[in-house]
């Protein structure tokens, strides 16, 4: 398994309160990626970061902001989270190398829920 | 941008029979297409890709194939078992190293 880790497993918060997820990963990837996922609406991007400090927003990103200060850490906060807001969590990692092409490898997750 | 359409949402076959899945995409210059498997509590995982290049792709009871002209892929199970009861998802992407975009997935269930 590639070294992903999301912390925490699960977390619940009440509306309004500052969250902070985890994602660290072990491989050195250059790729790093946040989805949420909901019942019909499968996989939807969050942000995703192609270096440190370098990241950019996907499908989803209003309400949500990131950082990665270091090749491994890749972090999603809520400034303040909503109940729309819960969800189930995946972080992915992906190499740039041309032969892994766009596979990515996920984390297990972090279940969110907002009061 | 892109958009992956992806049917059924829900499937159920009998243990050994055959399964399904399609998807269709809209941006022509899509020329990777990944499915993942996943399972209760996981994260999804890789199971087989397939990129614009080639039209069919195998691997032991899984196969893929794609029809660029037509813009659809599909994900065929042969021989099903229990043990591929899973949600199972498409996904498409330029190339390069853009975004996967992804279906809504389909939860297999293979009745025993």
């Amino acid at each position: 398994d590639a070294g992903i880790t999301q912390s925490p497993r699960h977390k619940v918060t009440e509306t309004g309160t500052p969250v902070t997820l985890r994602c660290h990963q072990t491989e050195n990837h250059r790729y790093m990626y946040w989805y949420r996922q909901d019942p019909g609406h499968g996989l939807r991007l969050i942000h995703y970061s192609y270096g440190v400090k370098d990241t950019d927003k996907g499908e989803v990103s209003d309400g949500y902001s990131v950082s990665r200060s270091k090749t491994e850490d890749f972090l999603l906060t809520l400034e303040s989270a909503t109940s729309s807001q819960t969800s189930v969590y995946f972080c992915a990692i992906q190499d740039s190398g041309m032969s892994s092409y766009n596979e990515q490898f996920f984390g297990p997750g972090t279940r969110l829920t907002v009061l | 941008g892109e958009n992956v359409e992806q049917h059924p949402s829900t499937l159920s076959v009998q243990e050994g029979d055959s399964a399904v899945i399609k998807c269709t995409y809209s941006d022509s210059a899509s020329n990777y297409f990944p499915w993942y498997k996943q399972e209760l509590g996981k994260g999804p995982q890789l199971i087989i890709d397939i990129r614009s290049n080639v039209g069919e792709k195998k691997d032991q009871r899984i196969a893929v194939t794609l029809n660029k002209t037509a813009k659809h892929f599909s994900l065929h199970i042969t021989e099903t078992q229990p043990e591929d009861s899973a949600v199972y998802f498409c996904a498409a992407s330029a190339s390069g190293n853009t975004p996967l975009v992804f279906g809504k997935g389909t939860r297999l269930s293979v009745i025993a």
